[in-house]
C-alpha cells in the first residue's frame, strides 16, 4: 500500500509565524505535490517536485516555499503566515508524471 | 485555458444508481481521474480513463468521451458509506502533466 503521511492533522498558528508542513512518502515516488483545498475552490496546486532538490511553482505559489532535500520528504513552508492561508493542506505523491497521485491525510491549518 | 465542471451536490437513495457528470475544456488532455473524498479525509483514487469508453471496477464505473470533453462516474447499488465528495481531475500535458481538479460533487445517500 502507498503510504503518504503528513506531520500534523490539525495546526493552529498566529499571523506572522513561520510554519512548516512536512510530508513523507514511503514508496520511492519521484513526484510530490502540495495542494490546498478550500470550499468552493476545490484543490489548487501550490508547488510540486519531480526530483530531489527540484521544485516547480503551481497555480498559487505566493506566500509559500518548499524544500525537497530527500526523495521521500517534501516540506511546505509558510514564511509569514496570514489569515488567508487558513485552509486544508494536502500532500500527494506519484511514481512519475503519468501515474496516479496518492494523497496524505491532510493538515487543517488555522491562522489566527 | 482549462475549465472543469461538475455539479455541486447530488442526492440519491440507498440501493439506487447515480451518475456524476464532469465536463472539461483543456488543451493538453492526457487522462481523467476520479477521486472519492469523505469529509475531513484525504481524496482516494477511484478510477482513471485515458481512452474513450467505460472502465468498470466493482460497483463503480467511469466513462470518457474525449471528443465531447465529457466523463461520468456511475455508482451502482448505493450504500450509505458512498456519501462523500467526488472529485474529477484532468491531466494537462500542456502544463507539465499537472492535474487540474474540479470543485467536487457532494453526494448524499439517503435511506
Amino acid at each position: 500500500d502507498v503510504k503518504v503521511t503528513q506531520s500534523s492533522r490539525y495546526l493552529v498558528k498566529r499571523t506572522g509565524e513561520k510554519v512548516f508542513l512536512e510530508c513523507v512518502q514511503d514508496m520511492d515516488h519521484e513526484n510530490m505535490f502540495w495542494y490546498r483545498q478550500d470550499p468552493g475552490l476545490g484543490l489548487r496546486l501550490i508547488y510540486f517536485s519531480y526530483d530531489v532538490k527540484m521544485k516547480e511553482k503551481g497555480d498559487i505559489p505566493e506566500g509559500y516555499s518548499v524544500s525537497r532535500e530527500k526523495k521521500e520528504r517534501f516540506s511546505l513552508i509558510l514564511e509569514s503566515a496570514s489569515t488567508n492561508q487558513t485552509s486544508m493542506y494536502l500532500c500527494a505523491s506519484s511514481v512519475d508524471r503519468i501515474e496516479t497521485q496518492y494523497f496524505g491525510p491532510g493538515t487543517r491549518l488555522l491562522v489566527l | 485555458g482549462q475549465n472543469i465542471d461538475q455539479p455541486t451536490e447530488m442526492t440519491a437513495t440507498e440501493g439506487a444508481i447515480v451518475q456524476i457528470n464532469c465536463t472539461y475544456q483543456t488543451s493538453g488532455f492526457n487522462g481523467l481521474f476520479w477521486y472519492q473524498q469523505h469529509a475531513g479525509e484525504a481524496p482516494t483514487f477511484l478510477s482513471y480513463n485515458v481512452l474513450d469508453g467505460l472502465e468498470e471496477k466493482g460497483r463503480f464505473s467511469s466513462f470518457l468521451s474525449r471528443s465531447k470533453g465529457y466523463s461520468y462516474l456511475l455508482l451502482k447499488e448505493l450504500q450509505m458509506k458512498d456519501s462523500a465528495s467526488y472529485l474529477c481531475a484532468v491531466r494537462d500535458d500542456n502544463q507539465g502533466g499537472k492535474l487540474i481538479f474540479g470543485q467536487g460533487t457532494e453526494l448524499s445517500v439517503k435511506p
